[in-house]
């Protein structure tokens, strides 16, 4: 099946910094990527559906200016969390579809801010 | 509004059968995923229904009612590595997923 990478898994800063966080289709492209987060014992909540060559399209509720998202190619999108808080820390995933009714998820990264 | 309901948690026996059930209520339907969940890790796709019927897929069979809204997920011969959350999501209009709570299901020897 197809891989999603993420870099990195695990990741601890300081409040008030920035973290960048990658996401890879590694064997297919993949024009749309999907983020979204976890927080402990809660289910996934989309943050923004990432569009190569276009502005990614965030929920209602999340910060576009907080959560930075730029899909630079047909393989790429990373996700920065600027200003980070320790109300950041979650697991982070991204996925992306090769077909229409299967998603790839990435491994996820683990952000935790102190 | 978009709703999917499952259980919160669920208790089983290592060989026995686990059915999770799933109802949904979504803007346009195009399809009911279960994905599988071991904490800490991301989730890991386990099957997708569109149209009514059961699919069956080695242990793991999902069934799908679309005049119901209704889903399940049927785990047979258990094991302790079945021990995960459950998530079922179903896709929308816009081809968007709309993701369950997940069900935590516990396998005890």
């Amino acid at each position: 099946g197809a891989v999603v990478s993420q870099h990195p898994s695990w990741v601890i800063c300081k409040s008030g910094t920035s973290v960048k966080i990658e996401c890879r289709s590694l064997d297919f492209q993949a024009t749309t990527m999907f983020w979204y987060r976890q927080f402990p014992k809660q289910s996934l909540m989309l943050m923004a559906t990432s569009n190569e060559g276009s502005k990614a399209t965030y929920e209602q509720g999340v910060e576009k200016d907080k959560f930075l998202i730029n899909h630079a190619s047909l393989t790429l999108s990373t996700l920065t969390v600027t200003s980070a808080h320790p109300e950041d820390s979650s697991f982070y995933i991204c996925s992306a579809p090769d077909r229409v009714y299967e998603q790839y998820f990435g491994p996820g990264t683990r952000l935790t801010v102190t | 509004g978009q709703n999917i309901d499952q259980p919160t948690e669920m208790t089983a026996t290592e060989g026995a059968i686990v059915q999770i059930n799933c109802t949904y209520q979504t803007s346009g339907f195009n399809g009911l995923f279960w994905y599988q969940q071991h904490a800490g890790e991301a989730p890991t796709f386990l099957s997708y229904n569109v149209l009514d019927g059961l699919e069956e897929k080695g242990r793991f069979s999902s069934f799908l009612s679309r005049s119901k809204g209704y889903s399940y997920l049927l785990l047979k011969e258990l094991q302790m590595k079945d021990s995960a959350s459950y998530l079922c999501a179903a896709m929308d209009s816009n081809y968007q997923l709309i993701w369950g709570a997940g069900t935590k299901l516990i396998i005890k020897p």
